[in-house]
């Protein structure tokens, strides 16, 4: 069975830090993975995700994700983070045969500080 | 703003009431999903449609009856709803040609159950 793990409830940045926030999966198949980002009150909205290729994935809004097969993991990071970034950051797998069936982690409220 | 559409917004209902929460799309999706999301978890899946089919029920209690008349609409009707079943519901749609596992999200309709 899948799952995905997000080492980090919440992390607190000051603006213009670099962030990375945390994933790892555990998959007995291949797999898609993806970062989603839930501004407060609104749905989810696709942030990057890896299917295949390069494992250095960017994304919209600055970010950039690293797929490291090894380590099962898929760290989100961002050089430079505004205010703007404050939100919670779902990481999610799916399996390639499904019907974009996602698991999602936990997530990872990001708080960043003026 | 979303292309998915969720109405209503918000949602307050009695234990022997029966409403529903209705979703539309436009982008020509044949995948739509309903999801439920408690507060400060991940969102869980429910259900999935796709060509209008039923495909994946998450064994979700009978009291959550789905129903998809058409390609572009999704609903929920909900009867003898329980406290516990407060939450934000979110619907969202994807192609269904091509497992790429972006899923497009509404802002979702949050329900409290009294």
């Amino acid at each position: 069975a899948q799952s995905v793990t997000q080492l980090d409830s919440q992390v607190p940045v000051f603006e213009e830090a670099p962030v990375e926030l945390r994933c790892n999966y555990s998959s007995s198949v291949s797999v898609y993975l993806f970062w989603y980002v839930q501004y407060p009150n609104q749905g989810l909205q696709l942030l990057l995700k890896y299917l295949s290729g390069s494992t250095l994935v960017k994304g919209i809004n600055g970010f950039e994700a690293e797929f490291n097969k090894s380590q099962t993991s898929f760290h989100l990071r961002k050089p430079s983070v505004h205010i703007s970034d404050t939100a919670e950051y779902f990481c999610a797998v799916s399996d390639p045969g499904g019907y974009n069936k996602l698991i999602f982690g936990a997530g990872t409220r990001l708080a960043v500080h003026p | 703003d979303t292309e998915v559409t969720q109405t209503p917004k918000h949602l307050v209902m009695g234990m022997t009431n029966k409403k529903s929460l209705k979703c539309e799309q436009h982008m020509g999706h044949r995948a739509m999903y309903w999801y439920k999301q408690k507060a400060k978890k991940p969102p869980e899946l429910m259900f999935v449609y796709s060509y209008e089919k039923l495909s994946i029920n998450e064994s979700v209690p009978s009291r959550f009856s789905p129903e998809c008349p058409n390609s572009s609409l999704l609903n929920l009707h909900l009867h003898a709803l329980q406290p516990e079943d407060s939450a934000l519901y979110l619907c969202a749609s994807s192609t269904r040609d091509r497992v790429t596992g972006e899923l497009f999200f509404g802002e979702g309709s949050r329900l409290t159950v009294l």
